[in-house]
């Protein structure tokens, strides 16, 4: 599985969009990425996943690189409750998934 | 919606004791498993099941075994508790296929003293 990297932190004012950058360019063409995020003291929580098309949902926008080695999150308008870690994770058919440290949010009001 | 319990959302255990932890899960997953998270290390794997009564190591096993007699139920057995196992362990279930989606457990924050 290929490893994902992350910025350790972020900040973001809150009703703005917030970009979450995720690195995986070694990524091979069946792994798909997936975005969870885990806010304190909770199990992570799945966001949204994708092959290599854009990808959108009632939480998030997942944006990939034609190349596929980058992507990126995006929460429309970000709120308070949306403080959290975020973890990009590249995904095979082998469903067995490889954490990074993910990006602390910090959404600011 | 899915859910994934766990036993305890906390638990202290002294040195040598030999503890259990239980996952269960209502959506009839074939695929269960533990993580470990500590801080700066993020979340690591310690075993998975595929189906009842079988397990794969994940990267860190070493210390702890698991049980699956059904499929709902995964069990993290710790035989012999050190302090360096104390951690939040998560647990999480997933379906078999072309979507991986894992659903995760609240954890339980266990202390070994």
């Amino acid at each position: 599985d290929a490893k994902t990297t992350q910025p350790p932190s972020m900040d973001c004012a809150e009703g703005r969009a917030a970009n979450l950058p995720c690195n995986h360019s070694t990524i091979s063409g069946n792994e798909y990425v997936y975005w969870y995020r885990q806010i304190h003291s909770q199990g992570p929580q799945y966001i949204i996943h994708g092959l290599k098309n854009n990808e959108t949902n009632e939480m998030a926008s997942l944006i990939i690189t034609e190349d596929r080695k980058s992507s990126t999150l995006i929460l429309p308008h970000a709120t308070l409750r949306d403080t959290a870690v975020y973890y990009c994770i590249a995904v095979s058919g082998t469903y067995k998934y490889i954490f990074g440290t993910g990006t602390r949010l910090k959404v600011l009001a | 919606d899915v859910k994934v319990t766990q036993s305890s959302r906390y638990l202290v255990k002294r040195t040598g004791e030999k503890v259990f932890l239980e996952c269960v899960q209502d959506m009839d997953h074939e695929n269960m498993f533990w993580y470990r998270q500590d801080p700066g290390l993020g979340l690591r794997l310690i075993y998975f099941s595929y189906d009842v009564k079988m397990k794969e190591k994940g990267d860190i096993p070493e210390g702890y075994s698991v049980s699956r007699e059904k499929k709902e139920r995964f069990s993290l057995i710790l035989e012999s508790a050190s302090t360096n196992q104390t951690s939040m362990y998560l647990c999480a279930s997933g379906t078999t296929g072309r979507y991986n989606e894992q659903f995760f457990g609240p954890g339980t924050r266990l202390t070994v003293l």
